[in-house]
């Protein structure tokens, strides 16, 4: 059974270009959150998504940032033009439908953005 | 609001000595606790978690009990590994939050041979 997948491992994109950055959640798994982890301040709660839906946004910066979860096919988190300030360590993980494990998330192995 | 504080690190230990790290939460509902390790370069692994008062959690030889009264979720294990070396980080949701994560800061341990 596969884990939760992310690519691409590693990002490099200069200011003003867009990121995008793909998550596929282990099987069987149909809630997602994004997290990221910026230097100095530890792992912070982005957006959490089921599919075809948006359930909390509220870690998402107003502007720039967005985040999907298609029917079909991966999450994406979506950064435009992107600033030094972006470049971090993003984190998806996604959580068993069962009620009982639903509060155990499993996270992939991450993105590490940078930008130059 | 919904906040963790762990104890800041890095704590270093020799291989078989005691390890404790310290966690307190504060909490507007009832929430899980857990506790999450990451290897350099690598995503966040559970560790274990509890869901109650007074439950432990366990697994790999680490444990911690959930304590309402005090608020805590101590991490201990009786004799580390240099291969235990990594970033631990406590952490707690809730349901009425849809169960999103809440992270202490992590704490960096180091086990040396």
């Amino acid at each position: 059974n596969a884990g939760v997948m992310q690519n691409p491992r590693h990002l490099v994109r200069r200011r003003g270009q867009e990121a995008r950055l793909r998550c596929s959640p282990m099987k069987g798994h149909s809630h997602v959150y994004w997290y990221r982890q910026l230097p100095e301040e530890g792992l912070k709660f982005m957006v959490y998504l089921q599919k075809e839906n948006i359930i909390d946004e509220s870690g998402m910066p107003k502007e720039r940032f967005s985040a999907e979860f298609p029917k079909e096919g991966p999450s994406i988190l979506r950064i435009q033009q992107v600033v030094r300030g972006d470049s971090a360590a993003y984190f998806c993980a996604s959580s068993p439908p069962s009620r009982a494990r639903a509060d155990e998330q499993y996270f992939g192995p991450g993105t590490r953005l940078t930008v130059t | 609001g919904n906040s963790v504080t762990q104890m800041e690190g890095p704590v270093t230990l020799s291989e078989e000595a005691f390890l404790t790290i310290n966690c307190t939460y504060t909490a507007t509902g009832y929430p899980s606790l857990f506790w999450y390790v990451q290897y350099p370069g690598e995503g966040l692994q559970l560790l274990l978690k509890a869901t109650k008062a007074d439950d432990k959690g366990s697994n790999k030889g680490f444990e911690a009990t959930y304590r309402k009264e005090t608020t805590s979720f101590h991490l201990e294990k009786g004799s580390v590994q240099v291969s235990d070396s990594a970033v631990y980080f406590c952490a707690l949701s809730l349901i009425e939050y849809g169960n999103k994560l809440v992270f202490g800061a992590g704490t960096i341990l180091r086990v040396k041979s």
